[in-house]
């Protein structure tokens, strides 16, 4: 199947400071990506929809402040978590997908520590 | 609204037995429901999916059968192996929002 890479697959950051992941599809064009959170023993809730050269779609309830995601090629979004909180520690993950229609394939995740 | 819910949420069988995985989507308009295999500290594995234009689909020991009317499906596995022990995650691609919509995840332990 298609290939999500995501970086890094955890970092350690300290309150109040930002910290970036990475979502890329190595072997196909996403003009579509998506970013997911996952609490601990729970499910993957949707974030935002990060589109190729527009604005991100976020879900009700996301502060689209805190998370700015920039999908500035085909291949790459970037999800950018601001002034990070101990409550945004979280397993964040991205999807991709080769086009409509086509199967969903995910990173392999970023865990993130706020501390 | 958009919605799935799974059942069982653990699930404990012994080794070479049959585990079943059901799900109900919410919204009729789905048309894609992707199966996930998640292991502890890893992104989302895809091991099966159905289209709406099919109601069953079989890939070794795994198999998913779709029912459409009754908005149900489900996912068998077969001759469970430890390996197999894992969360899964169903999922319903909603396609009037353009997103896919997780289950609340089945933890399975196969018991050697």
């Amino acid at each position: 199947g298609a290939v999500v890479s995501q970086h890094p697959s955890w970092v350690i950051c300290k309150s109040g400071t930002s910290v970036k992941i990475e979502c890329r599809s190595l072997d196909f064009q996403a003009t579509t990506m998506f970013w997911y959170r996952q609490f601990p023993k729970q499910s993957l809730m949707l974030m935002a929809t990060s589109n190729e050269g527009s604005k991100a779609t976020y879900e009700q309830g996301v502060e689209k402040d805190k998370f700015l995601i920039n999908h500035a090629s085909l291949t790459l979004s970037t999800l950018t978590v601001t002034s990070a909180h101990p409550e945004d520690s979280s397993f964040y993950i991205c999807s991709a997908s080769p086009g409509a229609n086509e199967k969903l394939f995910f990173g392999s995740g970023t865990q993130l520590s706020v501390l | 609204g958009e919605n799935v819910e799974q059942h069982p949420s653990t699930l404990s069988v012994q080794e070479g037995d049959s585990a079943v995985i059901k799900c109900t989507y919410s919204d009729s308009a789905s048309n894609y429901f992707p199966w996930y295999k998640q292991e502890l500290g890893k992104g989302p594995q895809l091991i099966i999916d159905i289209r709406s234009n099919v109601g069953e689909k079989k890939d070794q020991r795994i198999a998913v059968t779709l029912n459409k009317t009754a908005k149900h499906f489900s996912l068998h596995i077969t001759e469970t192996q430890p390996e197999d022990s894992a969360v899964y995650f169903c999922a319903a691609w909603m396609d009037s929002s353009y997103k896919l919509i997780f289950g609340s995840g089945t933890r399975l332990l196969v018991r050697p």
